[in-house]
């Protein structure tokens, strides 16, 4: 079975330092890979999709970044995080059009 | 780009009383709806979704409907639990440009179930 690995759970990070999120899947191949943002509970906002290695989308202009190194991970990274970038991220993957996604367990990131 | 709307925000109800949470979309491009339950940090998981070819599904006490003219699509849940005390979300999904599908979301609405 698939499974979605997403680490880590909690981060606090001042403002200014890097920052790398890290998204592995397991069971499938080629997965269609997504980073979502929630704040305060709720809206789901669309950051970065990936349908293959090295082939990165982004939705909405920011201080982040995606890579894709390998066929089954995802990366979201910043330079310089800013307080702005606080909220509940979320990694997760589909198995094409007119699948549902399956979502990772989030990293709540605080940034102070 | 699609816009998805949802309501009730909040909706409390008793135990074993039926809960319908209603969404609609814009565009009318979008062909698959799936709905989503969030317990408290965790990450939402899908617990039901309906294809733009069916008006209606049903999954135990969860059940889907789709009205594609009008534009909306509502879950409803049955004999409800304490357990399916929760945020859900609705969303609406759409073919990107570059492949794959986009979710757009709506709002959620945090569900509580009383004794």
């Amino acid at each position: 079975s698939q499974t979605i690995h997403q680490w880590p759970a909690t981060l606090v990070q001042p403002v200014g330092s890097p920052l790398s999120l890290e998204c592995t899947v397991e069971g499938t191949s080629n997965p269609n890979l997504y980073w979502y943002r929630q704040a305060a509970g709720r809206g789901l906002q669309l950051l970065f999709y990936s349908v293959g290695i090295g082939q990165i989308s982004s939705e909405v202009p920011q201080n982040l970044s995606a890579s894709r190194p390998q066929d089954r991970q995802f990366i979201l990274s910043s330079k310089k995080l800013l307080l702005s970038d606080s909220g509940f991220y979320l990694c997760a993957w589909s198995r094409g059009l007119n699948y549902g996604y399956t979502f990772g367990s989030g990293t709540r990131l605080t940034v102070v | 780009g699609e816009n998805v709307e949802q309501h009730p925000s909040t909706l409390s109800v008793q135990e074993g009383d039926s809960a319908v949470i209603k969404c609609t979309y814009s565009d009318s491009a979008s062909n698959y709806f799936p709905w989503y339950k969030q317990e408290l940090g965790k990450g939402p998981q899908l617990i039901i979704d309906i294809r733009s070819n069916v008006g209606e599904k049903k999954d135990q006490r969860i059940a889907v409907t789709l009205n594609k003219t009008a534009k909306h699509f509502s879950l409803h849940i049955t004999e409800t639990q304490p357990e399916d005390s929760a945020v859900y979300f609705c969303a609406a999904s759409k073919v990107l440009t570059g492949g794959g599908n986009k979710l757009t979301f709506g709002t959620g609405t945090q569900l509580k179930v009383e004794l």
